[in-house]
């Protein structure tokens, strides 16, 4: 296993609620990259932090953002949910320089 | 054009057989390219790394070819267990932070 994990695993919303997902990097890893991957798609690329900080944004609205924690947990939060916004959702924690990123079990959001 | 493109299959093959994935990227400034795989409703897990020499672990070998912008993965003898989805992944940077881009995935299936 990669010792990255993430909370929940499961989750039900409505359209225009908001979510919020957790995720623990692996130990000695600090910087958290947040994915996600509709269903038959590859991962997309949502946002990265560094040091508490966002450092580098994919393709995604700002109702999409993120936290980092000075252990270098991190949380992504989702505003006002949309349909389109049902997916699994990814971290991956790893060591700023190292371009090896080592991937969460994901928590799947469904949204009705 | 997406960054990653490859074949979304499916791929059904006997047990035993030789099976071949490929791939293309757009960026010819990438530095780094991956396989990763993916079982049914879990994460990815990085396969192998893919080299400009090309590179072999057991049964699995994985070849780059940067002036075509084309990446292989030949899996011999396949297994039961070989079945589940290629992510053919390149590495590419997006205002200082290190993103994976992934291609749609192959599914690949392993009859007995």
């Amino acid at each position: 296993e990669t010792g990255v994990t993430q909370s929940p695993t499961h989750l039900i919303k409505t359209r225009g609620q908001q979510v919020t997902l957790r995720c623990s990097s692996q130990s000695g890893h600090n910087t958290v990259s947040w994915y996600q991957q509709a269903l038959g798609q590859g991962p997309q690329f949502i946002f990265q932090y560094y040091r508490e900080e966002e450092n580098g944004r994919g393709n995604f609205p700002p109702r999409f953002s993120g936290l980092q924690f000075p252990n270098y947990s991190s949380e992504l939060n989702v505003n006002a949910l949309e349909l389109d916004d049902s997916a699994l959702y990814l971290c991956a924690s790893s060591f700023k320089g190292f371009e090896t990123q080592y991937f969460g079990p994901g928590t799947r959001l469904l949204v009705l | 054009r997406k960054e990653v493109e490859q074949d979304p299959g499916p791929f059904n093959v006997p047990e035993g057989a030789t099976v071949a994935f490929n791939c293309t990227y757009s960026n010819s400034a990438s530095q780094s390219f991956f396989w990763y795989r993916q079982d049914c409703r879990k994460e990815p897990k990085l396969l192998m790394s893919v080299y400009s020499s090309g590179n072999e672990d057991g049964r699995f070998t994985a070849q780059l070819n940067r002036a075509s912008q084309y990446i292989s993965l030949l899996i011999r003898d396949s297994k039961l267990s070989d079945s589940a989805t290629y992510l053919c992944v390149v590495n590419a940077f997006i205002q200082g932070a290190q993103k994976l881009v992934f291609g749609q995935g192959t599914r690949l299936t392993i009859n007995p």
